[in-house]
């Protein structure tokens, strides 16, 4: 069957530091990958997405990166983290062409401080 | 489209009684609906969904109705338990290039339950 992680479940990391949280999926091949991010008491916000490897999409212009260097592997990454970063990310898959909808991930809270 | 910068609605029910969450989504062309529930510090859940050439669809306990004249889309939940306070997102798929598609979340609703 096909799972999901997400890791680490929480994170506390200081402005100005780097961030990098992983997603790897597992029982299917070829997925199309997704970030998403959710702000507390918020609606869920499109960051990125990957249809392949070395393929990435971005929905909203930041301050963050993704890169997909593996075909079940989905990497999101900061240089420098900003307060306004604080949030609940979350990684999402679904089986290309299948129109079924996305399974999603546990989720990373990161805080920012 | 997406849900970004606005509080989330509420909805707060009395347990055994049946909740109703309304969404309303943007594109005439999304022949594919699902709802999700997001349980506190969770991922969103898959509950149920419904085809654009289906005006009704039920599972246990949760129904889901398409009114496609006006764009509509709501989930009822029989015989609300405190298990189902959850955050309830509507979500809208539509094709995106070749075969495929990107699913737009609605706003979401905080179903709070009372015992």
């Amino acid at each position: 069957s096909q799972t999901i992680h997400q890791w680490p479940a929480t994170l506390v990391q200081p402005v100005g530091s780097p961030l990098s949280l992983e997603c790897t999926v597992e029982g299917t091949s070829n997925p199309n990958l997704y970030w998403y991010r959710q702000a507390a008491g918020r609606g869920l916000q499109l960051l990125f997405y990957s249809v392949g490897i070395g393929q990435i999409s971005s929905e909203v212009p930041q301050n963050l990166s993704a890169s997909r260097p593996q075909d079940r592997q989905f990497i999101l990454s900061s240089k420098k983290l900003l307060l306004s970063d604080s949030g609940f990310y979350l990684c999402a898959w679904e089986v290309k062409g299948h129109h079924y909808g996305y399974t999603f991930g546990s989720g990373t809270r990161l805080t920012v401080v | 489209g997406e849900s970004v910068g606005l509080h989330l609605p509420t909805l707060s029910v009395q347990e055994g009684d049946n909740s109703i969450i309304n969404c309303a989504y943007s594109n005439s062309a999304s022949d594919y609906f699902i709802w999700y529930k997001q349980e506190s510090g969770k991922g969103p859940q898959f509950i149920i969904d419904i085809r654009s050439n289906m005006d009704k669809r039920q599972g246990q306990r949760v129904t889901v109705l398409l009114n496609k004249t006006v764009k509509h889309l709501s989930l009822q939940i029989a015989a609300t338990q405190p298990g189902d306070s959850a955050v309830y997102f509507c979500a809208e798929n539509l094709a995106w290039g070749g075969s495929n598609y990107k699913l737009t979340f609605g706003k979401g609703t905080l179903l709070t339950v009372n015992p």
